[in-house]
């Protein structure tokens, strides 16, 4: 069981718009930790996303958006394309495991 | 352009040693903390370890404490990880991952390695 929990799969149809949850607790986000947001195409490495909850890095397309509240996080995207679809990862620290956890993984199906 | 390339993987037995090397470059790789994250077949991320970016300061996993040894030679840009006693259940990709953010608890991997393969197995 993952500390951080992600719904196993998502889906949409291209141009829609869907959200991914990543839920953690007071020792985590509920810390007021930040939540991190990976990409992973198939067959490829993770490639960071989002950062602090809501950055984007340099490239990543403005479709791409995230929030916090409390416990929880979640990542939108607007306009769904094929290329879209992929596993996405939260991930934050947690105090009470002294390290870095990981959600367990959403996988998003472009219909 | 920020480049980790992972070397050392490959097929051994449980109980055995293996080493994993990370080379970077594109950075300063001396201002960075660096670590270790694994993805078993078909699952998903585990961070494995991390390194400060003067190598005093290290930190594991459950998963690994006590059997693996992340450590760092900033005069040639790698960062290694020394696998013992190895398990069935460390059976996975590697990936070696940059740092970055403003303390401990707010770091994020900014940067991926493309991966390399540890298969324990007899």
């Amino acid at each position: 069981q993952s500390v951080l929990t992600q719904p196993p799969s998502v889906s949409g149809a291209p141009g829609q718009r869907v959200t991914i949850s990543c839920t953690g607790s007071s020792s985590n986000i509920g810390a007021g930790l930040d939540v991190h947001w990976y990409q992973q195409l198939p067959g490829a490495a993770p490639k960071l996303l989002i950062y602090a909850n809501y950055n984007r890095p340099s490239g990543v397309p403005d479709r791409f958006s995230g929030s916090k509240s409390a416990t929880s996080a979640s990542l939108a995207i607007t306009g769904l394309q094929a290329e879209d679809e992929a596993d996405y990862y939260c991930q934050s620290y947690d105090f009470n495991l002294g390290g870095y956890v990981f959600g367990g993984g959403t996988k998003l199906t472009v219909l | 352009e920020v480049q980790l390339l992972e070397s050392g993987g490959g097929l051994v037995q449980p109980g055995d040693s293996l080493r994993l090397s990370c080379a970077a470059s594109g950075f300063s790789f001396s201002t960075y903390a660096m670590a270790w994250v694994r993805q078993a077949p078909g699952k998903g991320l585990e961070w494995v370890s991390s390194i400060i970016n003067s190598g005093m300061t290290t930190s594991y996993g459950d998963s690994v404490k006590g059997r693996f040894a992340i450590s760092r030679d900033n005069s040639k840009n790698t960062v290694s990880l020394q696998m013992n006693s190895l398990r069935a259940e460390d059976t996975a990709i590697y990936y070696c991952a940059k740092y970055r953010g403003l303390h401990a608890s707010a770091w994020f991997f900014d940067y991926w390695g493309q991966g390399i393969l540890v298969t324990v197995s007899s």
